[in-house]
């Protein structure tokens, strides 16, 4: 069964520290790859995402995430963070063959200290 | 609007009662999608619509829950028999639907129903 791995459950970091988020996929074949934050009392947002083309995306507030297919990682970095960074990321995976439907790593809460 | 909207936003139960929740997806979108987070936990895939073909119910836990869709509009999630692990944060998305492009691929997540099993 396809599954995606986050590896770490909780982060805490300073401001202006930088932050990589680890996600590793199990499916072997096409995928398309997402990082959705959920800000404290707010919805799930897309922050970015990977279909094709260039590994390297650029997402929203200065995120990026690179595809590395042969280590099957889709790590997300953020060179500073801030305070307002305080979230649950979550790391999903989908394909079209499967309806698109996503599967989501277990999440990492990230706390940033002022 | 122009969001995903879900209703009831919090629903307190008691065990034994059935439920059902509410998801008016962005208009136009012709996919929709029930996810499910228990607390501590990452988001489960439920249940998928897209258009007029049959759902896929692949994630559905156990008979007492299911779902519907009307046209490409309104679904709404039924648990009978509430059970104490139902309790969950139940999320809906919606997407454009099925496509080579991305944007065909983007879910769009509305806020949510807190659903507490007493």
């Amino acid at each position: 069964a396809q599954s995606v791995s986050q590896h770490n459950h909780h982060v805490i970091l300073s401001e202006a520290a930088s932050l990589e988020l680890g996600c590793n996929y199990s499916y072997g074949g096409t995928v398309n790859l997402f990082w959705y934050v959920q800000y404290p009392g707010q919805h799930l947002q897309l922050l970015l995402k990977y279909f094709s083309g260039d590994p390297l995306v650029k997402g929203i507030k200065g995120f990026e995430a690179e595809f590395i297919k042969s280590k099957f990682s889709f790590n997300l970095r953020k060179p500073s963070v801030q305070w307002s960074d305080t979230a649950e990321y979550f790391c999903a995976v989908s394909r079209k063959a499967a309806g698109n439907k996503l599967t989501f790593g277990g999440g990492t809460r990230v706390l940033v200290k002022p | 609007g122009a969001g995903v909207s879900q209703s009831p936003s919090n629903k307190v139960t008691e065990k034994g009662k059935d439920v059902e929740l509410r998801c008016d997806p962005i208009s136009g979108h012709t996919a929709l999608y029930w996810y499910r987070q228990r607390l501590g936990q990452g988001l489960e895939f439920l249940i998928y619509f897209q258009g007029n073909s049959a759902p896929d119910k692949s994630g559905l836990p156990s008979d007492r829950f299911s779902a519907e869709r009307t046209g490409e509009s309104v679904s709404t999630l039924t648990i009978q028999r509430t059970q104490q692990e139902d309790s969950a944060v139940y999320l809906c998305a919606s997407s454009l639907g099925l496509g080579g492009r991305l944007a065909y691929n983007e879910q769009f997540f509305g806020p949510g129903t807190r659903l507490t099993v007493l």
